[in-house]
């Protein structure tokens, strides 16, 4: 079975471009995540979803913003790149919500914001 | 606010010897506890989790992590290091009030793990 897959693998922009990155959960996945991680730190939580309903966000300005479609795929948004948006981005997806239930990432996209 | 806490960046011990790698945590109730392993250009993979009841939980590959509350301290160990452990390892914390996901959890700054021959 194909895992946890995210289109672009890499990609670079220019400050204040608008950048969408994709998800596409293990099948029958319900419950996707999205984690920036910045080069040297931990992932920090952007925005779950579960059955295409937004079920937490992270401390992340309104510039971020995500959703999930029916396939249960997702997308991320995010409008006027800064530089310090530059980070891999995790997507999670997990069967559904509850701690008892593993979430399996994808490998990330790299973003550059130049 | 819960946090995590990784002591030590970057650690590096010898094929054969033990790996302890330390994490303590800030929550106002006892969390949800993960232990990830995360290779180069890889996505994070799980090793092990507590959830409830048996304070020792033992993982993938050999690894090992035991939850003390009155330390609120979760760190992992493996007995013998092998080459394939040279890797980043991430504790991370969920809060069992908003269901304890594994969606939505807080990730300390890791520690990379450097095994010597």
């Amino acid at each position: 079975d194909a895992g946890v897959t995210q289109s672009p693998t890499h990609l670079i922009k220019t400050r204040g471009q608008h950048v969408t990155l994709r998800c596409s959960p293990i099948s029958g996945h319900k419950s996707v995540s999205w984690y920036q991680q910045v080069l040297g730190q931990g992932p920090q939580f952007i925005f779950q979803y579960y059955e295409k309903e937004e079920r937490g966000r992270g401390n992340f300005p309104d510039r971020f913003s995500a959703r999930q479609f029916p396939n249960y795929s997702s997308e991320l948004n995010v409008n006027a790149l800064l530089l310090g948006d530059s980070a891999l981005y995790l997507c999670a997806s997990s069967s559904y919500s509850g701690a008892n239930t593993e979430a399996f990432f994808g490998q990330g996209t790299r973003l550059t914001v130049v | 606010a819960q946090s995590v806490t990784q002591l030590g960046s970057h650690v590096s011990v010898s094929e054969g010897a033990l790996v302890l790698l330390r994490c303590n945590y800030s929550s106002s109730v006892p969390p949800y506890l993960f232990w990830y392993v995360q290779y180069p250009n890889q996505g994070l993979q799980l090793l092990l989790k507590y959830t409830t009841g048996a304070t020792l939980v033992k993982g993938i590959n050999g690894f090992e992590a035991e939850f003390k509350k009155s330390e609120t301290s979760f760190h992992l160990t493996k007995p013998s290091a092998h080459m394939s452990d040279a890797a980043e390892y991430f504790c991370a914390v969920s809060d069992p009030r908003l269901g304890g996901s594994q969606g939505n959890l807080i990730f300390g700054k890791g520690t990379k793990l450097s095994v010597k021959p």
